[in-house]
């Protein structure tokens, strides 16, 4: 089945530095969802990129889907213990009803 | 509100026994969803249904049965068969469609003793 791969498994950061986690895939991707979890939470939707090389910002978040449509990346910018948690791409691949989701970037902020 | 409901939030087992999670959703979505996560192993579809009575298997549908007899309502049943039900389950709805966002329930923690 499909695979979207996710890198780093575990990132730890102090307070006010930047963070990235990355989803690649070997198969062009259809479209990538960002998800994030709070420790003891459930999965909440972030955004959804479709398009080729589109980037989309959510304040501090940069999304970005790659050119090629085989990667993408989510960025945040001085990150605060607010942004602790798991983050998670997930694509919709080309079966209905399917949404395969990394293994997700665990991050960890101190203060 | 419109949202999804899942219980009980905590369920504890003993070994051998079927235990079924609740699942309903008001937001009127077609599509609904059952994921098992584990530590480090990201979420894992075990059953899918698209539409009221059909349904697919996902990744890891051993040991595990589900019923779509009403839109709201999707439960699942972790059989005895599970051979390692110990998990985080949770369920999820959307509109079913190749794109838009998927709306999770709280989840359920299912312990066997």
């Amino acid at each position: 089945g499909q695979q979207v791969m996710q890198i780093p498994q575990y990132q730890h950061v102090q307070e006010g530095e930047d963070f990235t986690t990355y989803c690649n895939s070997s198969t062009t991707l259809s479209n990538i969802q960002w998800y994030k979890q709070r420790p003891g939470g459930h999965p909440v939707f972030l955004i959804q990129l479709v398009k080729s090389g589109e980037v989309k910002k959510q304040k501090r978040l940069t999304f970005q889907f790659g050119e090629a449509k085989k990667n993408s990346s989510l960025h945040i910018t001085a990150t605060q213990t607010t942004d602790v948690g798991t983050y998670f791409c997930a694509d919709r691949g080309s079966t209905l009803g399917r949404l395969y989701f990394g293994r997700g970037t665990q991050l960890t902020v101190w203060p | 509100d419109g949202g999804i409901t899942q219980s009980p939030k905590y369920l504890f087992r003993k070994e051998g026994q079927n235990v079924t999670l609740s699942c309903e959703q008001n937001l009127n979505h077609d599509a609904m969803y059952w994921y098992r996560q584990d530590p480090g192993q990201g979420l894992r579809l075990i059953y899918y249904s698209q539409i009221v009575n059909d349904f697919q298997k996902g990744d890891i549908a051993e040991g595990y049965s589900v019923s779509r007899e009403k839109k709201e309502s999707f439960p699942l049943t972790v059989t005895s068969a599970q051979k390692n039900p110990t998990a985080f389950y949770l369920c999820a709805s959307d509109r079913g469609r190749t794109t838009g966002e998927l709306f999770f329930g709280e989840g359920s923690r299912l312990t066997v003793l």
